[in-house]
C-alpha cells in the first residue's frame, strides 16, 4: 500500500539535545513538507521541499534543520535551538506541482515530541 | 494575503443531528479547497475536495459546495454519528503559492 510513515510514534528528549524525526513516502510525490500541531491550534509550515536536494522554510523554521537526499525521505531535525520544540509533527508529501494545481497533500501519522 | 476562517469550537452534537461546521476563505484568484479530519492522535486524512466554483465535494455523507460569491466552503452532513468526532480542518491552495493554508480546526464531539 502506498502511504507515509513517521517514525517514532512518541519522542522524548532532554533539554539540549538534538532529535530526529523520521519521514518516508512510497508515493512517488516530488514534494514534501513538515507541519507542527501544538494543542487546539492549527497546523504551521516548519519546512517543505519540492524536489530532491532542494528545501525551503516555512513560517516556523528557526530551530529545525532538514535534508532531501533521496525523494522518498524528508527527515526532520529539531536542534538544541528550538525553545518549545513539545508538540505533534507531521509530514506531508504531494504531487505538485504535476497536480494541476489542486497541491492536494498525504498526511502521516504524526510524531509526538516531549521534551523533559 | 491567503487566509482560512474556521468557526470555533467545540461543536457538541447527538448522534444522527444535522452538521454544519462553517469555513470561509481570503484568495486571490480561484483556490482549490479541501476538508481534512483529524481523528485523536492521527495525522491528518483528505475527507473531500472542491477545485472550482459551484462544485461539491462529498464523502463518508460529508458534503461541501464551493461558493465563490459568499467565499465559503462549508461542511455539512445530515445525521453524525459517534465516530464522526474528531478535529476538522478548511485548507485552501491558491497557485503561485506552494503550500496548503489551514483553518485553526474545528473539534467536534458527537454523543449517544
Amino acid at each position: 500500500d502506498g502511504g507515509i510513515t513517521q517514525s517514532p510514534k512518541y519522542l522524548f528528549r532532554k533539554e539540549g539535545q538534538n532529535v530526529t524525526l523520521s519521514c518516508e513516502q512510497n508515493l512517488n510525490h516530488d514534494a514534501m513538507y513538515w507541519y507542527r500541531q501544538d494543542p487546539g491550534q492549527g497546523l504551521r509550515l516548519i519546512y517543505y521541499s519540492q524536489i530532491v536536494n532542494d528545501f525551503q522554510k516555512g513560517d516556523i523554521a528557526e530551530g529545525y534543520s532538514v535534508s532531501r537526499e533521496k525523494k522518498e525521505s524528508f527527515p526532520l531535525t529539531v536542534t538544541s535551538a528550538q525553545k518549545n520544540p513539545t508538540a505533534f509533527y507531521l509530514c506531508a508529501s504531494s504531487d505538485w506541482p504535476t497536480s494541476g494545481g489542486r497541491n492536494e497533500q498525504f498526511f502521516g501519522p504524526g510524531t509526538r515530541l516531549t521534551v523533559l | 494575503g491567503n487566509s482560512v476562517t474556521q468557526m470555533e469550537g467545540p461543536v457538541t452534537l447527538s448522534e444522527e443531528a444535522f452538521l454544519t461546521i462553517n469555513c470561509t476563505y481570503t484568495a486571490t484568484g480561484y483556490p482549490s479547497l479541501f476538508w481534512y479530519v483529524q481523528y485523536p492522535g492521527e495525522g491528518l486524512q483528505l475527507l473531500l475536495k472542491a477545485t472550482k466554483a459551484d462544485d461539491k465535494g462529498s464523502n463518508k455523507g460529508f458534503e461541501a459546495t464551493y461558493r465563490k460569491e459568499t467565499t465559503s466552503f462549508h461542511l455539512e452532513k445530515g445525521s453524525v454519528q459517534v465516530s464522526d468526532s474528531a478535529v476538522y480542518f478548511c485548507a485552501l491552495y491558491s497557485g503561485g503559492y506552494n503550500k496548503l493554508i489551514f483553518g485553526a480546526g474545528t473539534r467536534l464531539a458527537v454523543h449517544p
